[in-house]
């Protein structure tokens, strides 16, 4: 089993549309958790991180459920520029790294 | 405003060849990384640095080095490069607990 596993999608939706992300992770120790976006060919950029309360910026909320290992990013209102690779990221106990989903493919149509 | 950059961004080379990457940041942090990313597999850490000259093996370290002689640079070396290691490889930086910042990375071809 993979430590973090993510739908690949592609998700496509159109724009104004509320869509959401799942990420679940194997290691319930798991300390700190992130969203982070990725376009065609650049490197990933950090989205946001996940707080236990859930957090909000702008458009964008996440939330994470630690009795179920799993987080969620929501965005509202989606945008053409949202379309990227969103990668889910979680730092497991006693590691100077973190680990990384495969990404969950989102394409935002006019 | 880059405080990462790697070099080279692009490299073709022939198979049994030694390839350095090299990855460079101005913002002094005291975690280094490697990965590579390739599709389906999400970004696999192969090596990282918690310090000059402290580093340590990640999940996928097989066929690979890395060197660290100075806080602002951290070098991945190709022993002798296969095709298997054609990928797009990431450097990324950070402090304790707080996320990454990405170099833009090497797309790296073993022909």
């Amino acid at each position: 089993r993979k430590e973090v596993e993510q739908d690949p999608g592609p998700f496509n939706v159109p724009e104004g549309a509320t869509v959401a992300f799942n990420c679940t992770y194997s290691n319930s120790a798991s300390q700190s958790f992130f969203w982070y976006r990725q376009d065609c060919r650049k490197e990933p950029k950090l989205l946001m991180s996940v707080y236990s309360s859930g957090n909000e910026d702008g458009r964008f909320t996440a939330q994470l459920n630690r009795a179920s290992q799993y987080i969620s990013l929501l965005i509202r209102d989606s945008k053409l520029s949202d379309s990227a690779t969103y990668l889910c990221v979680v730092k497991p106990p006693n590691n100077n790294d973190m680990r990384f989903g495969a990404g969950t493919r989102l394409t935002v149509k006019p | 405003d880059a405080g990462i950059t790697q070099s080279p961004r692009h490299k073709v080379t022939e198979t049994g060849t030694p390839v350095t990457l090299r990855c460079h940041q101005t913002e002094n942090h005291r975690y280094m990384y490697w990965y590579r990313q390739d599709p389906g597999h999400g970004l696999r850490l192969i090596h990282y640095s918690y310090g000059v000259k402290d580093t340590d093996k990640g999940e996928v370290s097989d066929g690979y080095s890395v060197s660290r002689s100075k806080t602002e640079d951290f070098l991945l070396t190709l022993e002798s490069a296969t095709s298997s290691q054609t990928s797009v490889y990431f450097c990324a930086i950070s402090e304790s607990t707080a996320g990454y910042t990405f170099g833009s990375g090497t797309r790296l071809t073993v022909v």
